[in-house]
Formats: structure tokens, sequence, C-alpha cells
């Protein structure tokens, strides 16, 4: 059965400080592993990681993929109140048609 | 917003009702994804369905069940609801029949069943 572990499964951080989420999987016919945001509805994208070792940033937040080790990380930097949300780690699986959603990590930064 | 519509935003109904979930995709997208968000399950895939055929299946009841139109939207039909189908459903859309990259979700549909 396909799998997406997530932890923390939460955490409560101050502002400025560093963050490290983590992913990991077993999946059927691995495609891609992709990090979402969650504020108060809709998750939004952050990255799509398909190749190992690749590091994609977006300002503050940055993540790896190790397709040895089946997992990702997810950093983010210089923490602020808007950060506060569920991060959501998925992995595309099987024919590209399935996303398995990790159970998320909530994270909270206290200003 | 991420161009992918959903309705209702809240529901409120009893259990043994009937319920429909309505989705209109991203102009352009051909594929539809629901999806069940519920406290204690995190995001459940339950189907896909690519240019009117459903194209992968997840951990969808026997309860539910879906369809895409010719124009594209898609409707999530839920009966027999029982207390625990409580949860948020979300709608997705896609370009092709594989994810492929992101996935366009929806504000999602509120169901609670009392």
């Amino acid at each position: 059965e396909d799998k997406v572990v997530q932890s923390p499964l939460s955490l409560v951080v101050h502002e400025g400080d560093t963050v490290t989420l983590n992913c990991s999987y077993e999946v059927t016919n691995f495609r891609s592993l992709l990090w979402y945001k969650q504020e108060k509805k809709a998750p939004t994208f952050l990255f799509m990681l398909t190749s190992s070792g690749i590091e994609k940033k977006s300002g503050r937040l940055s993540s790896i993929l190790d397709k040895k080790e089946l997992s990702s990380i997810l950093n983010i930097t210089a923490t602020q109140t808007g950060d506060s949300a569920i991060y959501l780690c998925a992995v595309e699986a099987e024919y590209g048609n399935k996303l398995v959603f990790g159970a998320g990590t909530i994270l909270r930064v206290k200003s | 917003d991420s161009g992918v519509t959903q309705t209702p935003k809240h529901l409120i109904t009893a259990t043994g009702q009937r319920v429909t979930l309505r989705c209109s995709p991203r102009s352009g997208d051909l594929s539809v994804y629901w999806y069940q968000q519920s406290l204690d399950q995190g995001l459940q895939f339950l189907i896909q369905y690519y240019n009117g055929e459903e194209r992968a299946k997840g951990n969808i009841l026997e309860r539910f069940s879906a369809q895409q139109f010719p124009d594209l939207h898609s409707e999530l039909n839920l009966s027999s609801l029982e207390l625990g189908d409580s949860a948020l459903y979300f709608c997705a859309s896609s370009w092709g029949g594989a994810i492929d990259g992101e996935l366009f979700f929806g504000e999602g549909s509120r169901l609670t069943v009392l």
C-alpha cells in the first residue's frame, strides 16, 4: 500500500527560527514529490521534485529530495507568523494519476 | 484563486441523506480529481476523471459516485451518509491525464453530517 509519512505532526517555533519538515514515502512507480501549503482552505503548491539531490528554492523555503532514502525535507528559514500553516507532502505514484498525501505537519510560528 | 470552483462551500445534512458536490475545473483542464480531507485521515484520493472517463480510483466508498460531464464539470454524489463522512471535499484539476506537476485545488466543500 502506498504510504507517505510526515514528521513532526506539529511544531511551534518563534519568529526567526529555522524549521525542517520531513517526508518519507513508500509508493509504487514514484514519479515526483510535491510540497503544498494549506492555510485555511485549498492547498497551494510550493515545490515539485523529481530528481534526487537537486534543491528547489523559493525565498526562505527550500526542499531537497533523496531518492535513495525515499525522503524529502522542507526547510523554512527566518520563519514569520505568515508561515503558520499545514505543510503537506504528496507523492505522485503509479501512472501519474494519483497523489498520495501525508497527514501533514502543522506549523505554528509565534511572534 | 486557483481557477477551480466548488459548490456548495458548506453543507449540513442528516445521516442517511444524499448530497451532490459540484466542481468546475480550471479553463482548459481536462482532468478532475476528488479528495476527501478529514481530521484523522489527511487528504485521501477518491477518484479521477479525464475528459469524461474514469481514469483512476482511490479509496472511494461504494456509497459514493462521481461523473464528469461533456462541459468537463464534475459532480461527486454521496449517499446513505454517515457521521464519518463529515469532511472537507476537495476538487482539483490538471490539464492532462496524468498529474505531471502541480494540481490546482478548489476551496473545498465542507460537509457536516448530523
